[in-house]
C-alpha cells in the first residue's frame, strides 16, 4: 500500500522559516517523480513545486520562487520542502502527491497545516 | 501553461447522475488530465486519468459509478446511482514538464 506521510507543518511568524517532509513507504520511491500541492483555507488547490525522480530537476510555482527549495533522499525515501521568507499567503495545507507519467497526482498524503501569523 | 476550467458549484439527487466538465485552454486541448475527488475535511484521491479520445484508467479501489469520457479541450467526468458520500469537491489536474496546473473545483452537493 502506498502511503506518504507530512510532518513539520505549525505556526510560524511572517518572515520564518520551516521544513516540511514527507516520508514515503509502501512503493520504489526512487522511481517516481514527487510534487507538493497546498490547498489555502477555503480554496482550491495550488501546485507548489516538483522533483523529478533523481532530484537534478526542480520546479516551482512563481508565488513561492526563489523562496522555496524541493529536495528528495531516496536513500531515506523521504521528500522536503524547506520555507524561507513566509508569508501569510503560505497559510495553507501542504500536501505531497506522487506523480506517474501521463497519469497525473495518484497517490496523496493527509497533508499538513502551515500558519504564517504574528 | 494549459489552464483548467471548471464550473464552481453541482447538484444532483440522490441515486440519478451528474457530469462535470473541465476545459483545456486553446493549444493544449490534446494533454491527458487527471480527476481528484477531495471529500470534506479529507485530502484529495485520485479518481482517474483521463485521454483526449476519451479514454479513461481508474484508480486502485475507484468505483464503477466513476467514469471518464469526453473530446477535445473537453473532458467529462461522471457519477452514476449517486450516494451521500459522493459530496465532495471535484479537481481536475493536467501537466507539463515544469509545472502542474489545477482546475479550480467544483463543488458537488447530493440533494
Amino acid at each position: 500500500e502506498v502511503r506518504l506521510l507530512e510532518s513539520g507543518g505549525g505556526l510560524v511568524q511572517p518572515g520564518g522559516s520551516l521544513r516540511l517532509s514527507c516520508a514515503a513507504s509502501g512503493f520504489p520511491f526512487s522511481t517516481y517523480a514527487m510534487v507538493w500541492v497546498r490547498q489555502a483555507p477555503g480554496q482550491g488547490l495550488e501546485w507548489v513545486s516538483s522533483i523529478s525522480v533523481s532530484g537534478a530537476d526542480t520546479y516551482y510555482a512563481d508565488s513561492v520562487k526563489g523562496r522555496f527549495t524541493i529536495s528528495r533522499d531516496n536513500s531515506k525515501n523521504t521528500l522536503c520542502l524547506q520555507m524561507n521568507s513566509l508569508r501569510a499567503e503560505d497559510t495553507a495545507v501542504y500536501y505531497c502527491a506522487r506523480h506517474v507519467v501521463a497519469a497525473g497526482c495518484d497517490s496523496w498524503g493527509q497533508g499538513t497545516l502551515v500558519t504564517v501569523s504574528s | 501553461q494549459p489552464v483548467l476550467t471548471q464550473s464552481s458549484s453541482a447538484s444532483a439527487s440522490l441515486g440519478s447522475s451528474v457530469k462535470f466538465t473541465c476545459t483545456l485552454s486553446s493549444g493544449h486541448s490534446s494533454y491527458i488530465i487527471a480527476w481528484h475527488q477531495q471529500q470534506p475535511g479529507k485530502a484529495p484521491r485520485y479518481l482517474m486519468k483521463l485521454e483526449g479520445s476519451g479514454s479513461f484508467n481508474k484508480g486502485s479501489g475507484v468505483s464503477d459509478r466513476f467514469s471518464g469520457s469526453g473530446s477535445g479541450a473537453d473532458r467529462h467526468l461522471t457519477i452514476s446511482n449517486l450516494q451521500s458520500e459522493d459530496e465532495a469537491d471535484y479537481y481536475c489536474e493536467t501537466w507539463e514538464t515544469n509545472t502542474r496546473v489545477f482546475g479550480g473545483g467544483t463543488k458537488l452537493t447530493v440533494l
